[in-house]
């Protein structure tokens, strides 16, 4: 069974400032995701990171996939309120579209 | 943006009874999945399904799961005697026309077994 670990689990921070959230595995990734999930919703796709060393930005947002793909990271450069929610990131680990979920980042930014 | 739909928002059963929750992937979607997340818990993978058959199921998707998609638009999970750890949220998940392409999550239906 794949474990994938991400931390922190809580993150409150104050408007401005910048965060890191990690995810990583102990098995290599062929692909990872990282979604944003709102309460009373279902996630939603930020990235897909496929490629070791990979960089994806996305306004204020980069990812980045490690060179062995079994760990990733999301920063987030002056967070604003809007960016509260749940982060979460989930790998596949082979062909299929099997998706392993970790357990979330609740992250909650004040103004 | 497509959505994908999920009906009920709620459902509350008495343990040991059948549940359907349906979802309506979005229209041109060939890859259909459900994914459950137990207050608390991590979101889980429970089954993927294709070309009118299951491509992958999880440990927890046993004899007491099944899918269907019976009319070519809506995909059903259906649960046939519940259990109390059963509750949990339920989300239906459909991708495109390929295998990796971007999944699109419903907003779940949280399912309540007393």
């Amino acid at each position: 069974t794949q474990l994938l670990e991400q931390s922190p689990q809580f993150l409150s921070i104050q408007e401005g400032e910048n965060l890191t959230v990690y995810c990583n595995s102990s098995s290599v990734f062929s692909s990872l995701q990282w979604y944003r999930q709102e309460p009373g919703e279902g996630p939603v796709l930020l990235v897909t990171v496929v490629t070791g060393g990979e960089v994806k930005k996305l306004k204020r947002l980069t990812f980045q996939f490690g060179d062995a793909r079994k760990d990733s990271s999301l920063h987030i450069t002056a967070a604003q309120p809007g960016d509260t929610g749940l982060y979460l990131c989930a790998g596949k680990y082979n062909a299929g579209n099997m998706l392993t979920f970790g357990g979330g980042t609740r992250l909650m930014v004040k103004p | 943006e497509p959505e994908v739909t999920q009906t009920p928002s709620h459902q509350v059963t008495q343990m040991g009874q059948e549940v359907i929750l349906r979802c309506v992937p979005i229209s041109n979607h060939l890859y259909f999945y459900w994914y459950r997340q137990i207050l608390g818990q991590k979101v889980e993978f429970l089954v993927s399904f294709y070309n009118n058959e299951i491509s992958e199921k999880s440990e927890i998707f046993d004899d007491q799961f099944s899918v269907e998609r019976p009319d070519g638009s809506n995909f059903t999970l259906k649960i046939r005697s519940t259990k109390l750890e059963d509750s949990a949220m339920y989300f239906c998940a459909s991708g495109g026309t390929s295998l990796g392409e971007k999944l699109f999550f419903g907003s779940g239906t949280q399912l309540s077994v007393l």
